[in-house]
């Protein structure tokens, strides 16, 4: 069974530009969060997806992220325009129960 | 609020020496307490967890003692391998809740 994907792996961007990363949850999933650790720091939360809803997304930082689940398979998290403090690796998780599945990660540089 | 400390690293070891990476927690209420791994190009894992107080976790020859009195939920393995070498995070969720709050995450490097 394919664990969580996330695409790109790998994205270096300049200040002000928009950036789009992707997560593929574990088929059959209803649940979907994402998450952000900034270099050396923890990790945090952003929000979590029940399907298509969102159910918590107390952790967005500002109206310069903006998360998407369009029929509640993957998930897309837009930042625009992008700023040098956004840099970080975002993770993506999904579950079905109690246990959450990560997935490998974005790693986000801003420049 | 609940928050997580964990020893800053990187920790270096050479393979078969004991591991420690201290771990403690401020948290309201009783939590429940893990540790994740991520090693190098994969996602975090979870590697183990205690639900309560006492509860000892246990994998792949880790282990990790609730400790309510010290709130601490330090991690030990015996005899570190080279593919041990990761990044360690302690992590808490309140009760209710399935949104962990992390630690900073601790390097660990293992060379032969």
């Amino acid at each position: 069974e394919a664990g969580v994907t996330q695409f790109p792996s790998h994205s270096v961007i300049e200040k002000g530009q928009t950036v789009t990363l992707r997560c593929d949850p574990i088929s059959g999933h209803d649940n979907l969060y994402w998450y952000r650790r900034v270099m050396g720091k923890e990790i945090k939360f952003l929000l979590h997806f029940v399907k298509e809803s969102k159910q918590d997304e107390s952790g967005m930082p500002n109206n310069r992220f903006l998360a998407e689940r369009t029929g509640g398979t993957y998930s897309t998290l837009k930042v625009q325009p992008a700023e040098l403090e956004d840099s970080g690796v975002y993770f993506c998780a999904s579950s079905q129960g109690n246990e959450q599945y990560f997935g490998p990660g974005t790693r986000l540089t801003v420049t | 609020g609940n928050s997580v400390t964990q020893m800053e690293g990187p920790v270096t070891l050479s393979e078969e020496a004991f591991l420690t990476i201290n771990c403690t927690y401020t948290a309201t209420g009783y939590p429940s307490l893990f540790w994740y791994v991520q090693y190098p190009g994969e996602g975090l894992q979870l590697l183990l967890k205690a639900t309560k107080a006492d509860d000892k976790g246990s994998n792949k020859g880790f282990e990790a003692t609730y400790r309510k009195e010290t709130t601490s939920f330090h991690l030990e393995k015996g005899s570190v391998q080279v593919s041990d070498s990761a990044v360690y995070f302690c992590a808490l969720s309140g009760r209710g809740s399935y949104i962990p709050t992390f630690g900073r995450g601790t390097s660990l490097i293992v060379h032969p």
